[in-house]
């Protein structure tokens, strides 16, 4: 069965630190989707980024940047220069072609940015 | 743009009532999942549905049902609402059937079982 871990539930970091969210997953599957997802308070989750397996080439999007490496099964998630409305939970989840089409999320991490 | 509207956005019920939870997908949307989160948890995948027809189902008690209409919008149905029920629903829907596709979710719907 696929599974999912985050080991870091909480991170604290003081605004303008750069922080790394690590993501670690196992499967058998051959072909397999990772996302990210964030949560604010607010409640709702909002998409960050889909990445299939055969796709390991880093992405950027401003002050987010994902690092995908299929040989130590990791998708890590770093935030540059961390602002106080980066402060969420953000959980890491797995679609697999052989799993059906639902998610699986990790335990999720709690993020919090201090000014 | 248009996004995936739940209703109600809050619940509050008692044990062993009944409770209908709403959600309207993104237009042209024909995939619809539900998730429940319970307090400081994970979201865990209830059931989905594609064009209509039941895809997928995971830990979904019993005492639930679902339901996608011709309008794809979809129900959830929870009876015999026990306190464990409380959580945070959500539902997400996809422009296909497919991991390829994203899922978008909506805000949720919290229920509260008192």
């Amino acid at each position: 069965a696929q599974k999912v871990t985050q080991a870091q539930t909480e991170i604290s970091v003081v605004e303008k630190e750069d922080v790394t969210l690590d993501c670690v997953y196992e499967t058998r599957d051959t072909t397999y989707y990772l996302f990210w997802y964030k949560q604010p308070p607010s409640g709702e989750l909002v998409f960050l980024i889909r990445r299939n397996s055969f796709d390991e080439q880093n992405e950027i999007s401003g002050r987010y940047s994902w690092n995908f490496q299929k040989s130590t099964s990791s998708f890590n998630f770093t935030i540059t220069a961390s602002q106080v409305v980066d402060s969420a939970v953000y959980f890491c989840a797995y679609g697999g072609n052989n799993a059906g089409n639902m998610l699986t999320f990790g335990g999720g991490t709690r993020l919090m940015v201090k000014p | 743009a248009a996004g995936v509207i739940q209703s109600p956005r809050h619940l509050i019920k008692e044990k062993r009532e009944t409770a209908t939870l709403k959600c309207y997908p993104i237009p042209r949307h024909d995939t619809v999942y539900w998730y429940q989160q319970g307090p400081g948890q994970d979201p865990q995948f209830l059931i989905s549905f594609y064009e209509k027809m039941q895809s997928d189902k995971g830990s979904i008690p019993d005492r639930f049902s679902a339901q996608q209409f011709s309008d794809y919008h979809s129900e959830l149905n929870m009876s015999s609402l026990e306190l464990g029920d409380s959580a945070l629903y959500f539902c997400a829907s996809s422009p296909r059937f497919g991991m390829a596709y994203e899922q978008y979710f909506g805000p949720g719907t919290r229920l509260t079982v008192t």
